[in-house]
């Protein structure tokens, strides 16, 4: 079957520490990755995506993940947190193909202390 | 920078009324989606919509369920008669199409209250 999971439901990092938030996939075919940030009040916003070639791949804000296929993972990183940066992270999976679905992870609530 | 507008931001209805749910989508994209978050769970698809038919839908959108694109600037949600488990944030997305691949722009989403 499909799925993301995305093991860790609520992180708390120090600000200024480095972050990095988990997402293991199970997809049939090749999958095309993707992060999404959701703030309060604000729609779903694309940090960053994966179709193939170089494994790490940078995005918005300073975030960068890295794909893994032998351990079907896709985690985001950032080297040092802001304030700003609490909000609810998705990670998703879908084909590379318009139209289709994307299947997402039940999201990471981040929050930063100060 | 274009965004996807949904609206209203909240709304409030009685078991059984008919729901619309509207969307703007960015100007120049060609793939509609419907995506709906009940409280605590995954995002989930609903719908895809091109060249005004249906491209893939999900077993969650059964008859009850339909979408419109009424004008070039308008994709709609029709719920026929709501249930209370229809309660959720409801997505609306768009996409350029296939050469920029399956990325799809979400809007900020409509919460839907069925009472």
């Amino acid at each position: 079957a499909q799925s993301v999971t995305q093991p860790d439901i609520h992180i708390t990092v120090s600000e200024g520490a480095s972050l990095e938030l988990r997402c293991n996939y199970s997809y049939g075919a090749t999958p095309y990755l993707f992060w999404y940030v959701q703030s309060p009040g604000q729609g779903l916003q694309l940090l960053l995506k994966y179709f193939s070639g170089d494994t790490l791949v940078q995005g918005i804000k300073g975030f960068e993940a890295e794909f893994k296929r032998s351990q079907s993972s896709f985690n985001l990183r950032k080297p040092s947190v802001h304030w700003s940066d609490a909000a609810e992270y998705f990670c998703a999976v879908g084909a590379n193909q318009a139209g289709t679905a994307l299947i997402f992870g039940k999201g990471t609530t981040l929050s930063v202390s100060s | 920078e274009p965004e996807v507008t949904q609206t209203p931001s909240h709304q409030v209805t009685q078991m059984g009324q008919e729901v619309i749910l509207r969307c703007v989508p960015i100007s120049n994209h060609l793939y509609f989606y419907w995506y709906r978050q009940i409280l605590g769970q995954k995002v989930e698809f609903l719908v895809s919509f091109y060249n005004n038919e249906i491209s893939e839908k999900s077993e969650i959108f059964d008859d009850q369920f339909s979408v419109e694109r009424p004008d070039g600037s308008n994709f709609t949600l029709k719920i026929r008669s709501t249930k209370l488990e229809d309660s959720a944030m409801y997505f609306c997305a768009s996409g350029r199409g296939n050469l920029a691949k399956n990325i799809q722009y979400f809007g900020a989403g409509t919460r839907l209250s069925v009472l």
